[in-house]
């Protein structure tokens, strides 16, 4: 069974950095494309990028661009999102989520909570 | 800005028929977009149910079934239960910038 644990919830002041862990279980992790999702406060879904962890390879939507970094472990077949220069709005849950044989986002991690205020 | 529309929000009747579409700003909707479809209950994490058009995950039920209505992608709920009230989200692969857009999402009523 894919399993995905993210790390626990924070609380950031404006202008720090956050960095969030997803912890990638139950398939090879190098094989399938991972994605991070913001969800702000009562709000949609919003894709911010994915990372292909065989390369290291990341594309970023263009909201987050210069803000936002992809990277994964693969010795420990995890992956990490790190949003710089954080805003009030960026007050959101976070998802990392996994493709798998083909199927864009199949499997998804608890959420991460991010609270940022001063 | 590339833009993806679904209905805001529906309602039906239990054991009824919905369908919910999802729309792209750039025109028609094909398979080449690989849409996805998710659901979300409050409280919840999303969770995948249909993939590139019309393929069903191994958790997904029967009744749900995806496929292309004119220029958009669709999903097609049949036999309604109460637990399918829930958030639907669509997502489109666009290949290139962006990558993947997801859908403002349809609130399903059960009603």
């Amino acid at each position: 069974e894919v399993q995905l644990v993210q790390s626990g919830a924070e609380v950031k002041k404006p202008g720090a950095t956050l960095k969030i862990s997803c912890k990638i279980s139950g398939h090879t992790f190098s094989d399938h494309y991972i994605h991070w999702v913001q969800q702000a406060p009562g709000k949609g879904l919003e894709w911010m990028g994915l990372l292909d962890p065989e390369d290291g390879e990341t594309k970023y939507a263009e909201k987050f661009q210069g803000r936002l970094t992809m990277t994964a472990d693969t010795s420990i077949d995890t992956a990490y999102m790190e949003l710089s220069g954080l805003r009030s709005d960026d007050t959101a849950v976070y998802y990392c989520a996994t493709d798998f044989v083909g199927a864009s986002a199949a499997y998804w991690g608890q959420g991460t909570l991010v609270t940022v205020s001063s | 800005q590339t833009v993806v529309t679904q209905e805001p929000s529906l309602t039906v009747s239990p054991g009824g028929t919905v369908t919910l579409t999802c729309a792209s700003s750039t025109g028609a909707v094909t398979s080449s977009y690989f849409p996805s479809w998710f659901q979300q209950k409050p409280g919840q994490a999303p969770r995948a149910l249909i993939y590139n058009t019309r393929n069903r995950h191994s958790w997904t039920p029967a009744r749900f079934s995806g496929s292309l209505l004119g220029d958009k992608a669709a999903l097609t709920l049949s036999g309604v239960q109460p637990e399918d009230e829930a958030d639907y989200y669509c997502l489109l692969d666009y290949g290139g910038a962006p990558l993947r857009v997801f859908g403002g999402g349809t609130k399903l009523t059960v009603l």
